[in-house]
């Protein structure tokens, strides 16, 4: 079992639609860091968060330390969303390390 | 403040040659961390580096790679003898310290095809 596991694998929506992307850990962790990757590979950092929630635009992101989740939810969702979103952990015994999930592709139809 | 520079973007390599990527920081940043995505896989950590200092090398395979930060100039990831499995997109990432609340920022990858 991978210590950080992502669903959906892959979501298509439609635009407008309340997107939401899962991440559970199984590593005591000290930060988790939500990602995008676009088709032509670039890594864009969206949050990187260690309680509770914030938000940037029509994207939130919460986490839950006791339940060992995170979700990312995109409100209002639009073509230029598609993208992969990826969750990574950073080892709460280790700063440096981190443990990537296999990333959600995320398709908005207009 | 220009952002995280890796060079090249693209490294065409045939089997058995030397691969040297290149990874600038973002200004003020002296933690350097190298990815790797093989083709239709996730991202994998492969080793963290400080100025001079190699932190954390666990994601790093045992034989031909090897990286370095050194005091002034990039940090370099080598792979020597280079196989067609060593095909992927190579990704450094850099933060100014540590820990949870250094946020990680990525360069645009160097995508190597061993032939």
């Amino acid at each position: 079992k991978n210590e950080v596991e992502q669903s959906p694998q892959n979501l298509t929506a439609q635009e407008g639609e309340f997107i939401t992307i899962n991440c559970s850990y199984s590593v005591g962790i000290s930060a988790l860091h939500w990602l995008q990757q676009h088709p032509g590979g670039g890594i864009v950092s969206l949050f990187m968060l260690s309680s509770g929630k914030k938000k940037h635009g029509r994207l939130i992101a919460t986490i839950n330390i006791q339940e060992k989740h995170s979700s990312l939810h995109i409100t209002a969702s639009h073509p230029r969303d598609s993208a992969v979103y990826i969750c990574a952990v950073y080892h709460n015994t280790n700063a440096g390390k981190s443990t990537f999930g296999d990333g959600t592709t995320l398709t908005v139809k207009p | 403040n220009a952002g995280v520079m890796q060079n090249p973007r693209h490294l065409v390599r045939r089997r058995g040659q030397e691969a040297r990527l290149r990874c600038s920081p973002m200004k003020g940043h002296s933690h350097v961390y190298w990815y790797r995505q093989l083709p239709e896989e996730g991202l994998k950590f492969m080793v963290y580096l400080q100025k001079e200092n190699i932190i954390d090398e666990s994601g790093m395979p045992k034989e031909r790679f090897s990286a370095e930060f050194p005091k002034e100039g990039p940090s370099i990831l080598r792979i020597q003898q280079v196989v067609r499995g060593d095909s992927a997109a190579y990704f450094c990432a850099s933060s100014p310290r540590s820990g949870s609340y250094n946020e990680q920022f990525f360069g645009p990858g160097t995508r190597l095809t061993v032939l």
